[in-house]
């Protein structure tokens, strides 16, 4: 069973491009949820799906957005980079399952240039 | 503000020492507190989910206690190896936002 994917690995951007980042859950798992994380810090809590709805938003300008699909992958989209956004973006698969961790994804490499 | 501390930032020991860490989180709105090893280049890994106050878990020779009344959690390590040198990440989980919160990490280093 295949984990968390994400993609791409790594990205280079110039500032006030656009970016999307991709996340593919666990095979029934129904929620997502997006994390930054810069050098130094842990990882910081963006969004949170379930089912298709937000269920959860971080302290994200709104150049952040992201939706869930159907079949519960995900997409973030930054608008506008700033070199501040540079950072690893995590995507983490959750178990409706008490008990259970979230399973997290790679990371995608952000770099603004 | 919700703040998730950790301590210490870092941490060198020799192979075979044991160690602790400490995870201090809000008492209030608990409703789990998460703990992840991440080795470099690689993902978070899940290595306990604690809901009860007084809980202890183990995993081999790591083991985790949680105190959810006067918010700490404590992850310990017995005979450190090598192979445990990673950042080990706390989580609290709070049933008012339903967001995990992380601390910045501990780094251990550990030493043959």
């Amino acid at each position: 069973d295949a984990g968390v994917t994400q993609s791409p690995t790594h990205l280079i951007k110039t500032r006030g491009q656009h970016v999307t980042l991709r996340c593919s859950p666990i095979s029934g798992h129904k929620s997502v949820s997006w994390y930054q994380q810069v050098l130094g810090q842990g990882p910081q809590f963006i969004f949170q799906y379930y089912e298709k709805e937000e269920r959860g938003r971080g302290n994200f300008p709104d150049r952040f957005s992201a939706r869930q699909f159907p079949n519960y992958s995900s997409e973030l989209n930054v608008n506008a980079l700033l070199l501040g956004d540079s950072a690893l973006y995590l995507c983490a698969s959750l178990s409706v399952e008490p008990g259970y961790g979230y399973t997290f994804g790679s990371g995608t490499r952000l770099t603004v240039v | 503000i919700l703040n998730v501390e950790q301590s210490p930032q870092s941490l060198h020991v020799q192979e075979g020492d044991s160690t602790n860490f400490t995870c201090s989180f809000p008492s209030s709105n608990f409703y789990a507190l998460h703990w992840y090893r991440w080795e470099t280049a690689k993902s978070p890994e899940a290595l306990f989910v604690m809901t009860l106050n007084g809980d202890e878990k183990k995993k081999g020779r790591i083991s985790a206690t949680l105190n959810t009344k006067e918010g700490y959690s404590y992850l310990y390590i017995k005979g450190s190896q090598p192979e445990d040198s990673a950042t080990y990440l706390c989580a609290w989980y709070s049933s008012n936002t339903g967001k995990l919160i992380f601390g910045q990490g501990t780094t251990l280093q550990v030493k043959p």
